[in-house]
């Protein structure tokens, strides 16, 4: 079966940690998104990865960081440095960067920072 | 950050009735623009993506068109039945790789 899995669905932290969130994909995409989604507002780009061992910062990176080691694997810290880190994430994959081509969304990670 | 303004944010149907909402976005600059289903609990799915001027695109009793000259875009949903109650985004492709969502159209069908 192919898709993304984010693990885990939900994860709580203490102000001032880090936290990683995992995101595989099985569909040999080469593109790899983060987004992240707060009540009454759209989906924002966090992150991008266009091909392994690259990626680019999007709409709101601050206190956020990434990887992309495997074409598999894109997976987010959130920082300590993000001041609103609690937020429901998603992490979407496409064929390649194009333009054209419709995002494939995993079932995302809620993540509460108390 | 482009703005992408979806109206109305929410909308509820009786079973049976067809309905239409709209996506707005920047007509300058113009590379494609996507619509997504996320209906509770699971993941959003694409439904279309549209490129070109007066594009028309149809999945089952889904229709979308695309206007980029002015800027909008209308989904319709014919015969809605209870299945099709979701969230429907709207999202405008610029720049490389980036996607800007409007905030969605949320659709209830009342059986």
């Amino acid at each position: 079966d192919g898709g993304i899995t984010q693990s885990p669905k939900y994860l709580f932290r203490k102000e001032g940690q880090n936290v990683t969130l995992s995101c595989e994909q099985n569909l040999n995409h080469d593109a790899m998104y983060w987004y992240r989604q707060d009540p009454g507002q759209g989906l924002r780009l966090i992150y991008y990865s266009q091909i392994v061992n690259d990626f680019q910062k999007g709409d709101i990176a601050e206190g956020y960081s990434v990887s992309r080691e495997k074409k598999e694997s894109f997976p987010l810290t959130v920082t300590s440095a993000q001041k609103n880190p609690t937020a429901f994430y998603l992490c979407a994959s496409s064929i390649d960067g194009g333009q054209y081509y419709e995002q494939y969304f995993g079932p995302g990670t809620r993540l509460t920072v108390t | 950050i482009l703005n992408v303004e979806q109206s109305p944010q929410s909308l509820h149907v009786q079973e049976g009735d067809s309905t239409n909402f709209t996506c707005s976005f920047p007509s300058s600059n113009f590379y494609a623009l996507h619509w997504y289903r996320w209906e509770t609990a699971k993941s959003p799915e694409a439904l279309f993506v549209m490129t070109l001027n007066g594009d028309e695109k149809k999945k089952g009793r889904i229709s979308a068109t695309l206007n980029t000259k002015e800027g909008y875009s209308y989904l319709y949903i014919k015969g809605s039945q209870p299945e099709d109650s979701a969230t429907y985004l709207c999202a405008f492709t610029y720049g490389n790789n980036r996607l800007a969502f409007g905030k969605g159209n949320q659709v209830v069908v009342i059986p």
